[in-house]
């Protein structure tokens, strides 16, 4: 079964610096959103991605957040200057352009130190 | 507005009992209602879907869900519990099926026991 797969699993890094969480969607979705998961609150919506730009974007994704396909593969997500609030499971989704279900990776856990 | 609550962030079955993870949700237009399961050091995978036709939703791994619109709820079911379905189960909402966008509860951790 075709999977979304998001690099790397685990990624801690210190207050400040930039990350770059990676995803590889599905071969034929053209879709793409990631959702993040702070340790016990609800998985929250970040971003829509579609047709090599933002559709939609929730208050969370601010200018810190930057979203591209760099090589029309992998879609990421960048932050630029991490803060500690920044640690969460991050997850990627994405979902063909016929419809349908998104299909989610199993999710970076970025811990800000 | 959309949003969603999970009662109970842990619920604890015997193997073999009756599973319920309930789901209550709020919404000004015709509801699109998921549950999706996130296995450990897995990615959410979508158990089924309610999408305005039949109310009684039948999804993967013997899973069931009933859409109530009288009661706002889309409580998840299974009749009898496997150790394999200790994980953690999300209840989502959205405004269209063809959506990737969600609005996520907060999550049901199920435990089985033996």
């Amino acid at each position: 079964e075709p999977e979304v797969t998001q690099t790397p699993s685990h990624q801690v890094t210190q207050m400040g610096q930039e990350v770059i969480l990676r995803c590889v969607p599905i071969s034929n979705h053209l879709y793409f959103y990631w959702y993040r998961q702070i340790l016990g609150q609800k998985v929250e919506f970040l971003v829509s991605f579609y047709n090599n730009e933002i559709s939609e974007k929730s208050e969370i994704f601010d200018d810190q957040f930057s979203v591209e396909r760099p090589d029309g593969s992998n879609f990421t997500l960048k932050i630029r200057s991490t803060k500690l609030e920044d640690s969460a499971m991050y997850f990627c989704a994405t979902r063909s352009q016929t419809g349908g279900q998104a299909f989610f990776g199993q999710g970076t856990r970025l811990t800000v130190v | 507005a959309q949003s969603v609550t999970q009662l109970g962030s842990h619920v604890s079955v015997s193997e073999g009992a009756l599973v319920l993870l309930r789901c209550n949700y709020s919404s000004s237009v015709p509801p699109y209602l998921f549950w999706y399961v996130q296995y450990p050091n897995q990615g959410l995978q979508l158990l089924l879907k309610y999408t305005s036709a039949a109310t009684l939703v039948k999804g993967i791994n013997g899973f069931e869900a009933e859409f109530k619109k009288s009661e706002t709820s889309f409580h998840l079911t299974k009749p009898s519990a496997h150790m394999s379905d200790a994980a953690e189960y999300f209840c989502a909402v959205s405004h269209s099926s063809n959506t990737g966008k969600l609005i996520f509860g907060q999550g049901t951790t199920l435990q089985v026991k033996p």
